[in-house]
């Protein structure tokens, strides 16, 4: 199975931030990679997709980059409802397999 | 608007069996490819089970492979997930999700509890 895994584990921001996410595979995953959010007792929420593009409906200042083992999620300009848990998910191939997360907590 | 509707979670103890269910609205099912997802408490994300358009294709993780069982019902627009031998590692809330590239859409979760 590939290994997704994340890093920072944990980060704490302000409003108006700029916030790096790393997500790194154990193997090529070309761009087969999503990015979720994740707020307290709610389902996850699809942000970004084939690494890079935007879902509909989420707000430009969310970004995805990368290709093969190494991906970033950024924000730009961290917004109150932005503190959450960000997990990515690679669906290049069974199992498809999600990251340990990363939780933004407020500074 | 889509909506996708999780139930059939419990309270069960080991070894015992449950099946949860998930109902669709708001978009052609048949169309689309479904999986399972599972959140233990206070833990990450874990994907449990897929199932492709027409039931042709079906693959799970390996923490589940032969204890649970997908399936879906594209008439009564629903998707199941059959769970048998359940152990106390299987507590979680359980989402279904529509595929499309990522999982767009996902219901609100159902918790199942495993213990004695």
């Amino acid at each position: 199975a590939i290994r997704m895994t994340q890093s920072p584990s944990s980060l704490s921001a302000s409003t108006g931030d700029r916030v790096t996410i790393t997500c790194r595979a154990s193997q090529t995953i070309s761009t087969s990679l999503t990015w979720y959010q994740q707020k307290p007792g709610k389902a996850p929420k699809l942000l970004i997709y084939a690494a890079a593009t935007l879902q509909s409906g989420v707000p430009s200042r969310f970004s995805g980059s990368g290709s093969g083992t190494d991906f970033t999620l950024t924000i730009n300009s961290l917004q109150s409802e932005d503190f959450a848990t960000y997990y990515c998910q690679q669906y290049y191939n069974f199992p498809f397999t999600f990251g340990p997360g990363t939780e933004v907590v407020f500074k | 608007e889509v909506q996708l509707v999780d139930s059939g979670g419990d309270w069960v103890q080991p070894g015992g069996s449950l099946r949860l269910s998930c109902t669709a609205s708001g978009f052609t099912f048949n169309y689309y490819n479904m999986n399972w997802v599972r959140q233990a408490p206070g833990k990450g994300l874990e994907w449990v089970a897929y199932i492709s358009t027409l039931s042709s294709a079906i693959n799970y993780a390996d923490s589940v492979k032969g204890r649970f069982t997908i399936s879906r019902d594209d008439a009564k627009n629903s998707l199941y997930l059959q769970m048998n031998s359940l152990r106390d590692e299987d507590t979680a809330v359980y989402y279904c999700a529509r595929e499309t590239t990522g999982f767009d859409h996902w219901g609100q979760g159902t918790l199942v509890t495993v213990s004695s």
